[in-house]
C-alpha cells in the first residue's frame, strides 16, 4: 500500500496569512496513463470532506481561487494564499492512482 | 446535483454483519466512468478508503479488509451496499458514501467529488 504522511499535523494559522501543507507518498503516485491522481480535501468538524484539489493542481468547482495544489511524482503541497476563518478544520491529502487508495493522516488547521 | 444518503442500523454486535445502503439520487450509479465508494471514519480519526464499486460493476476491496466485506450495487433502486462480516469494536466509524468520476468536467479526475452526509455505525455488546 502507498503510505500518504502529511505535515504538520497541526498547523495554527493567521487570519489573512498564507499556510502550507505538505503531503508525501511512499512511492510515486504517477498513473501508467501519465496523470497523477493527487487531491485534497477539507472536512470542518460534524461535516463529510469537502473536494478542494484533484489531479494535483486542478480546482474543484466552486473552490476559492485562494487554494491552490502543486507537486509531483511523490511530493504534494496545498497552499491557501489567504487564509479565512471558514477555513478552519482539517485537510487530508489522497491518492487514487493505485489501488488501494490511501488518505494522509491528515492536517488540523486552527485559528 | 448528485445526493448520496447512507443508511444503516446505528448498533451493531460484536461478530454480526454489518449492512450499509447508500442511496442516490441525480445520478445513475450505472453511468459511464463512475467509482461509488465506501470510506470510514473511526471517532476523532482519519479517513480509510473501505471499497469501491465501478459503473460497469468490477470491485474493489482494501486488503485490509478483503476477507469480511463485500460491495454491491442494485441498478433497479440505484444504489449500492456494503457488507461487513464479523465485526468488532475496531469497526466503529462513521460510513461514508462518495462518488469519484473518472472526468471532473473535460478533465479526467478519480478524486472523491460528492460525499453522503455519513452513518454512525458503533459496534458494542
Amino acid at each position: 500500500d502507498i503510505v500518504m504522511t502529511q505535515t504538520p499535523l497541526s498547523s495554527p494559522a493567521t487570519l489573512g496569512q498564507p499556510a502550507s501543507i505538505s503531503c508525501r507518498s511512499s512511492q510515486s503516485v504517477v498513473h501508467s496513463d501519465g496523470n497523477t491522481y493527487l487531491s485534497w480535501l477539507h472536512q470542518r468538524p460534524g461535516q463529510p470532506p469537502r473536494l478542494l484539489i484533484y489531479k494535483t493542481s486542478n480546482r474543484f468547482s466552486g473552490v476559492p481561487d485562494r487554494f491552490s495544489g502543486s507537486g509531483a511524482r511523490t511530493d504534494f503541497t496545498l497552499n491557501i494564499s489567504r487564509v479565512e476563518a471558514e477555513d478552519v478544520g482539517v485537510y487530508y491529502c489522497m491518492q487514487a492512482t493505485h489501488f488501494p487508495w490511501t488518505f494522509g493522516q491528515g492536517t488540523k488547521v486552527e485559528i | 446535483q448528485v445526493q448520496l444518503q447512507e443508511s444503516g442500523p446505528g448498533l451493531i454486535k460484536p461478530s454480526e454483519t454489518l449492512s450499509l445502503t447508500c442511496i442516490v439520487s441525480g445520478d445513475s450509479i450505472t453511468s459511464r466512468g463512475h467509482y461509488w465508494g465506501w470510506i470510514r471514519q473511526p471517532p476523532g480519526k482519519g479517513l480509510e478508503w473501505i471499497a469501491n464499486i465501478f459503473s460497469t460493476g468490477t470491485t474493489y476491496y482494501n486488503p485490509s479488509l478483503a476477507g469480511r466485506i463485500t460491495i454491491f450495487q442494485d441498478t433497479s433502486k440505484n444504489q449500492f451496499s456494503l457488507k461487513m462480516r464479523s465485526v468488532t469494536a475496531a469497526d466503529t466509524a462513521i460510513y461514508f458514501c462518495a462518488r469519484a468520476p473518472e472526468f471532473c468536467g473535460s478533465s479526467t479526475c478519480l478524486a472523491f467529488d460528492s460525499w453522503g452526509q455519513g452513518a454512525l455505525v458503533t459496534v458494542s455488546s
